[in-house]
């Protein structure tokens, strides 16, 4: 699996856009970049995942480049439950084959939104 | 729905012990996978399970097996347990190994 690399932290204002980076440089053209987030001492939490097109949910929207090397993840109203650390992590999304989808995890990046 | 549900929550065990943690995952979901979380890191990926049988592993010795049942729930068990053992433990299912993982809450193991 591609790696990839995030700010260690970053703050936000409540109520703002969080716009977290991602770079992916050596990503394949068969991995996907998906994003979860972690608040303290829980499970990750699934947030979004894309190949190549924006996409968006009501979590979340993901901006990937034309070129697939850096994506953005975005928050559009940031609040304080928003505090987290987010994951990016590239990953092998297709049946068969020989890899079975683990999930490789960074360090990710600390998201504190601040009143 | 239930979503992924793991067993115990917490869990303190003594060096050398043996441990053994549950999952069941998330109502429809067939795959199961384990991962550790030392504090302050990310979690890493233990082995996968589909279809009753060890798909994949990542670098965990022997000591970590698990097992996956006819229902899909899966145990991951630790035999001669170490300091550094202590962590979270996290299970994820998914339906197939490619779509979307969902984790649950953990198991905190403490070994003193």
């Amino acid at each position: 699996d591609a790696k990839t690399t995030q700010p260690t932290s970053m703050d936000c204002a409540e109520g703002r856009a969080a716009n977290l980076p991602c770079n992916h440089s050596t990503i394949s053209g068969n991995e996907y970049v998906y994003w979860y987030r972690q608040i303290h001492s829980q499970g990750p939490q699934y947030i979004i995942h894309g190949l190549k097109n924006n996409e968006t949910n009501e979590m979340a929207s993901l901006i990937i480049t034309e070129d697939r090397k850096s994506s953005t993840l975005i928050l559009p109203h940031a609040t304080l439950r928003d505090t987290a650390v987010y994951y990016c992590i590239v990953r092998v999304l297709l049946a068969g084959g020989t890899s079975y989808g683990k999930l490789t995890f960074g360090q990710g990046t600390i998201l504190t939104v601040h009143p | 729905d239930a979503g992924v549900t793991q067993s115990p929550t917490h869990l303190i065990k003594t060096r050398g012990q043996q441990v053994t943690l549950r999952c069941s995952p998330k109502s429809g979901h067939d795959t199961v996978s384990w991962y550790q979380q030392a504090l302050g890191q990310g979690p890493q990926f233990i082995f996968q399970y589909y279809e009753e049988e060890e798909r994949q592993r990542g670098n965990f010795p022997d000591r970590f097996s698990g097992h996956q049942f006819p229902n899909y729930s899966s145990e991951l068990n630790v035999n001669a347990l170490l300091l550094g053992d202590s962590a979270l433990y996290l299970c994820a299912s998914s339906l197939g190994y490619h779509r979307v993982a969902f984790f649950g809450q953990g198991t905190r193991l403490t070994v003193v």
